[in-house]
């Protein structure tokens, strides 16, 4: 089945200690982004990579890190949380040149972590 | 600064009704108006999109309306039904489509 896990898909963790949330998908796709869901603003790019080693800043990149070593993973790094990213994260994956697309370059997302940073 | 501004922010609507929601942008730059809808604890899925090359596109009872001169863009649902109760969130992206803005989601609630 084509799909876009995350791990972990809930995570409660204290200020400052290091954390990774994982994202892996089986498409072959080479657009991966990550986002933040909060409540009355949508949701907001963090992080994108257009392929391996390509990455670059969404909207909201301050105190976030991410890696693209492989084509499928794309981890989240929060190397010192703090409790404004607490939010609803999403992983997706994109490609200009799949077959199961719809649309050109059509998204796909995981099915999100929620993370709570006390 | 929110470079999509959706409205409204929730909607109840009969079944049968249209549900209507609007999007505006002010970024001339963008060239890829898609709709995703997003049911509790899923992730958002596509459900429509438009280029501003063409005024309208429709998808079963989904329809985008797209004003370019205005910039603005709307979801219409027609026949709306209980299955159809989500949130919805237009979004906009550049021609390389890598950079995605959203809007602020508009949650529909349809009522048997």
């Amino acid at each position: 089945e084509a799909q876009v896990t995350q791990n972990p898909r809930y995570l409660i963790t204290v200020t400052g200690k290091k954390l990774t949330v994982t994202c892996s998908q089986n498409m072959n796709h080479e657009y991966m982004s990550w986002y933040r869901q909060d409540p009355g603003l949508g949701l907001r790019q963090i992080y994108y990579s257009m392929n391996v080693e390509v990455t670059d800043k969404g909207d909201v990149p301050e105190g976030y890190k991410v890696s693209r070593k492989e084509k499928r993973n794309f981890p989240l790094i929060l190397e010192s949380p703090s409790p404004n990213q607490t939010s609803l994260y999403f992983c997706a994956s994109s490609s200009p040149f799949s077959q199961l697309r719809r649309y050109y370059n059509e998204q796909f997302f995981g099915p999100g972590t929620r993370l709570t940073v006390l | 600064q929110q470079q999509v501004k959706q409205s409204p922010q929730s909607l109840i609507v009969q079944k049968g009704g249209i549900s209507i929601i609007n999007c505006a942008y002010e970024n001339t730059a963008f060239d890829y108006f898609p709709w995703y809808q997003q049911f509790p604890g899923k992730g958002p899925a596509l459900l429509i999109a438009i280029r501003p090359d063409v005024s309208e596109k429709k998808e079963g009872r989904f329809t985008i309306s797209f004003n370019k001169s205005a910039k603005q863009f709307s979801l219409h649902i027609m026949d709306s039904q209980p299955g159809d109760s989500a949130t919805y969130f237009c979004a906009a992206s550049n021609t390389n489509f890598n950079k995605f803005y959203f809007g602020s989601g508009t949650k529909l609630n349809v009522k048997p």
